[in-house]
């Protein structure tokens, strides 16, 4: 079975706090994606990687940052926590071709 | 413009019924892949079926089928024999392209099954 897994399920953090949400792959994946999801707007895309350090802007990277040191790790990294931040954070990961994306289990991110 | 469009916020069903939850995409690039997904109250995404632009068929797993109509640029994802398990949200998806491309998703519709 692939597996994504987040760190956190549920996670507080203050504002301007930095955060790190992790995600890890087991399944050799070269993409992965990092999504947030609120409601009324369905899934967003902050940023996603190919390949090792490489990383390309979604739609949203605005106050986001990622890192990809390792194939099966992708982080997602909050510089300076804000409220409208909080969210449900969705990690994904793919092949290379026209397959599903598994998702994580998710990281509901509260920012107080 | 939105690349997928589900205009049902939220539909109800009766169980053993069948429901359609629609879906439109926007895209000009002859190569694409289109993907539902259900996502419980558990919060998990969970991976329903897939059509690719060149097939031929319109693409079914189990009690999922896709209604996939190229010209008129929908992929409406059919329930049949809805059971109250499958009360969740549902969430289109397209990737475009070749390769390394990411999927982007549609608002939503969130389907209650009645009992």
């Amino acid at each position: 079975d692939v597996k994504v897994t987040q760190s956190s399920r549920y996670l507080v953090k203050r504002t301007g706090e930095k955060v790190f949400l992790e995600c890890v792959q087991d399944m050799d994946h070269e993409n992965m994606f990092w999504y947030r999801q609120d409601p009324g707007l369905g899934l967003r895309l902050i940023y996603f990687s190919y390949d090792v350090k490489m990383k390309e802007k979604g739609d949203i990277p605005e106050g986001y940052s990622v890192s990809r040191e390792k194939k099966e790790r992708f982080s997602l990294i909050l510089e300076s926590a804000s409220t409208n931040q909080t969210s449900m954070y969705l990690c994904a990961s793919s092949f290379g071709d026209n397959t599903e994306a598994f998702f994580g289990q998710g990281t509901r991110l509260t920012v107080v | 413009a939105q690349k997928i469009t589900q205009t049902q916020p939220g539909m109800f069903v009766q169980e053993k019924e069948a429901v359609t939850l629609d879906c439109t995409y926007d895209t000009s690039d002859p190569s694409y892949g289109l993907f539902w997904y259900k996502q419980p109250s558990s919060g998990e995404m969970i991976f329903l079926i897939y059509q690719g632009s060149y097939d031929q068929q319109n693409a079914t797993e189990g009690r999922y089928s896709l209604n996939f109509q190229k010209a008129r640029k929908s992929a409406n994802l059919v329930i049949s024999a809805s059971q109250l398990g499958d009360s969740a949200m549902y969430f289109c998806a397209m990737r475009e392209g070749e390769g390394n491309t990411p999927l982007v998703f549609g608002k939503g519709t969130r389907l209650s099954v009645i009992a």
